[in-house]
C-alpha cells in the first residue's frame, strides 16, 4: 500500500539559509500534520492541513510557513535556519472524510543545520 | 490540555521475556490512544490504536494494550520479545481521530540475548 512519501530524506542547510520540506501525503487522504522531532526528544506538533486549509498550529516557529496545495501535497518552508533546527521533520496523514482514521507518518526528512 | 507520560525511559529485556510497557495519559473525554514504535533512524510505525469498544486492542507484531480508564493508563504489552523489537516506543493521544497527537517522551527498549 502507498505510504507517506516525503523528500528530501536528508538534508544538510547552513545556518542562515532557507529549507523546503516536501509531503506527499497517501492517496485520498485530505489532512496533512507535521511534526518536529529533536535528538532523543518525542515528537513535537508543528501544524496541521486539512482540506488546503490550516486547521491546526502547534509550536511552529514564526520562521517556518506551511502550505497544502491543490494536489494535497504539503511543503514545510524554514528560514534563517538555526543549529537547533536540526531535527527529523515528520510528515503525516489521515483522512476525515471517511469518519474515524488514523494518522500515518512517512519516514521523516533529516535536516542537519550547520 | 491532553499530556502523555511514558515513565520508563529505558527498559532492557531478555529475549523471549515478557514486556510490559506503560503509558499514562491526562485527557477530560475519552481519548484516541495510540502506540507508535520507531527503529533508529527509521519513521513512526502505527501498532495499535485505541478508539473505542473492546479495551483490549490487539496489534501487528504480536503487541497488545490495555485501556484502563480508572487508570488513565494504556499500556502496551509482549508476551515473548524478540530481539527484532528493539526500539524505541512512543505512546500517543489525540483528541479526535484525525487530530493532532501528543506524544510521550518515548521508552527505549533494548533485548539481551
Amino acid at each position: 500500500a502507498a505510504g507517506v512519501i516525503q523528500s528530501p530524506r536528508h538534508l544538510i542547510k547552513e545556518k542562515r539559509e532557507t529549507a523546503t520540506l516536501k509531503c506527499y501525503p497517501i492517496p485520498r487522504h485530505d489532512t496533512v500534520y507535521w511534526y518536529q522531532q529533536g535528538p532523543g526528544q518525542d515528537p513535537q506538533f508543528l501544524i496541521s492541513f486539512y482540506e488546503k486549509m490550516q486547521s491546526d498550529k502547534g509550536s511552529i516557529p514564526d520562521r517556518f510557513s506551511a502550505q497544502q496545495f491543490s494536489d494535497y501535497h504539503s511543503e514545510l518552508n524554514m528560514s534563517s535556519l538555526e543549529l537547533g533546527d536540526s531535527a527529523l521533520y515528520f510528515c503525516a496523514s489521515s483522512s476525515l472524510g471517511q469518519g474515524r482514521n488514523t494518522i500515518y507518518f512517512g519516514e521523516g526528512s533529516w535536516l542537519t543545520v550547520v | 490540555a491532553q499530556s502523555v507520560t511514558q515513565p520508563d525511559i529505558h527498559i532492557t529485556v531478555s529475549e523471549g521475556a515478557s514486556l510490559e510497557l506503560r503509558c499514562n495519559y491526562s485527557y477530560g473525554a475519552t481519548p484516541y490512544l495510540f502506540w507508535y514504535v520507531q527503529s533508529p533512524g527509521q519513521g513512526l510505525q502505527l501498532l495499535l490504536k485505541y478508539f473505542s469498544g473492546d479495551t483490549l486492542v490487539q496489534g501487528i507484531k504480536g503487541f497488545e494494550a490495555e485501556f484502563k480508564r480508572s487508570q488513565s493508563s494504556f499500556n502496551l504489552r509482549k508476551p515473548s520479545v524478540h530481539w527484532s523489537d528493539a526500539a524505541e516506543y512512543f505512546c500517543a493521544v489525540g483528541a479526535d481521530a484525525g487530530n493532532m497527537l501528543t506524544f510521550g517522551g518515548g521508552t527505549r527498549l533494548m533485548v539481551k540475548p
